[in-house]
């Protein structure tokens, strides 16, 4: 097992929109419909932002959203805040009931 | 609301077993998944494991061999054993309810492995 692979970090002004990708392989992002994606600050818990690829948790913003092809994940957050400064972490399902993270990204707001 | 704690074992010796133990309050453990992630300073996450209420438990195939859970479902918690630790293993341990979507989660303890 793999860490799945994201940019190191990706950066954006305010109100702009930027996308984190998650690239793995068919045996884990591209096999199942089941990737998550987590926001940590610094010295916190990771939250849940996203669920099986583009499902979004009760609370959570609107301008949070998920997709898939192939093999890669992607994360894009509209609107960009400056509280949305954080780490981005995915995380897939990889058969035989193991799970995977990504190896984390590094949001700016510039 | 759901809460988790992790226990804080501080500081272990090389060679020796890491516990710990999450409990959970203002929420049964039943009928959910409840699972152990770790993050090195500075590093990224990796999972664990998972357990079960019912105390079926799957392990990263990678620490399969060292790890052990358990479920104490009268006591509202789960625990996490990790034999013969390294440096390696230094991290913050998070505990949280879930298999592969983490929707809550416990605030982290360091563990430390040092002799």
């Amino acid at each position: 097992q793999s860490a799945l692979t994201q940019p190191a970090s990706v950066s954006g002004s305010p109100g702009q929109s930027i996308t984190v990708s998650c690239t793995g392989t068919s045996d884990d992002v591209g096999g199942y419909n089941i990737v998550s994606w987590y926001q940590q600050h610094p010295g916190k818990a990771p939250k849940l932002m996203i669920y099986e690829v583009s499902k979004r948790p009760s609370g959570v913003s609107v301008r949070f959203s998920g997709s898939k092809s192939g093999n890669t994940a992607s994360l894009t957050i509209s609107g960009l805040q400056a509280e949305d400064e954080a780490d981005y972490y995915c995380c897939a399902y990889a058969g035989s009931y193991s799970y995977v993270f990504g190896s984390g990204t590094k949001v700016t707001v510039l | 609301q759901v809460q988790l704690q992790e226990s804080d074992p501080g500081v272990v010796k090389p060679s020796e077993t890491l516990s710990l133990s999450c409990t959970v309050s203002g929420g049964s453990i039943s009928p959910y998944y409840w699972s152990w992630i770790r993050q090195p300073p500075g590093k990224g996450l990796e999972w664990i494991g998972y357990i079960y209420y019912t105390g079926d438990a799957k392990y990263n195939p990678s620490l399969k061999s060292r790890v052990y859970m358990s479920v104490d479902t009268s006591k509202n918690l789960f625990s996490l054993s990790l034999t013969s630790v390294s440096a390696a293993d230094t991290a913050v341990y998070y505990c949280a309810r879930g298999s592969g979507d983490w929707d809550y989660w416990g605030q982290g303890t360091l563990v430390t492995v040092s002799s």
